[in-house]
């Protein structure tokens, strides 16, 4: 069976600082990877997206950027974080092909102070 | 630009009390809707997919339909764990990635017991 593993869970940043959320999955190959963030209150936006290694594509434009150095691997980062950076991130993975269904992860909470 | 809207924001219910959840859509040539289940701190768990109107699914209290406009999330007798946010989601019309979702902004469902 497929599992989604993310981290860290909780993470509590000053502004300024960098940032590094890492997302694995396990038990397929050649998954479709996803970053979403969930603001309080609001529904899911969807960040990046890669259907391969080195193959990312953003979806908005913002002060994050995302790498995929490996097949099962996602990384987000940014290299100075900004207040509005502050939310609950997802990580999630579908499979490459058909009307497939999305997977999340447990989400990471970043909270930027 | 695909657009979806959920109904009631929040809902609250006695245990055993029957409602129903909304989700409206507006895109041209839909290629499933999805409804995910979230609980608090956590990621979103996939409930069902449908794909043209008129399908139906069901799971335990939960039964989903579609019609050509929205989506209803059918709960039948609910108890209190059926405490959450519920989250649909549909697909962009065109492209080949099914995981770009565009989500509606949930609705929080309370059970009282």
């Amino acid at each position: 069976s497929q599992t989604i593993h993310q981290w860290p869970a909780t993470l509590v940043q000053p502004v300024g600082s960098p940032l590094s959320l890492e997302c694995t999955v396990e038990g397929t190959s050649n998954p479709n990877l996803y970053w979403y963030r969930q603001a309080a209150g609001r529904g899911l936006q969807l960040l990046f997206y890669s259907v391969g290694i080195g193959q990312i594509s953003s979806e908005v434009p913002q002060n994050l950027s995302a790498s995929r150095p490996q097949d099962r691997q996602f990384i987000l980062s940014s290299k100075k974080l900004l207040l509005s950076d502050s939310g609950f991130y997802l990580c999630a993975w579908s499979r490459n092909s058909g009307a497939n269904v999305l997977t999340f992860g447990a989400g990471s909470r970043l909270t930027v102070l | 630009e695909d657009q979806v809207t959920q109904s009631p924001e929040a809902l609250r219910l006695q245990e055993g009390e029957s409602s129903s959840l909304n989700c409206s859509y507006t895109v041209s040539g839909l290629r499933g809707l999805f409804w995910y289940r979230q609980d608090p701190g956590k990621g979103p768990e996939f409930l069902f997919t449908l794909y043209s109107a008129g399908e139906e699914k069901e799971k335990e209290r939960l039964k989903a339909t579609l019609t050509k406009k929205e989506s209803f999330l059918h709960i039948t007798a609910p108890k209190p764990e059926d405490s959450a946010t519920y989250l649909c989601a549909v697909p962009p019309a065109g492209g080949t990635s099914y995981g770009k979702l565009t989500f509606g902004q949930g609705t929080i469902l309370t059970v009282h017991p």
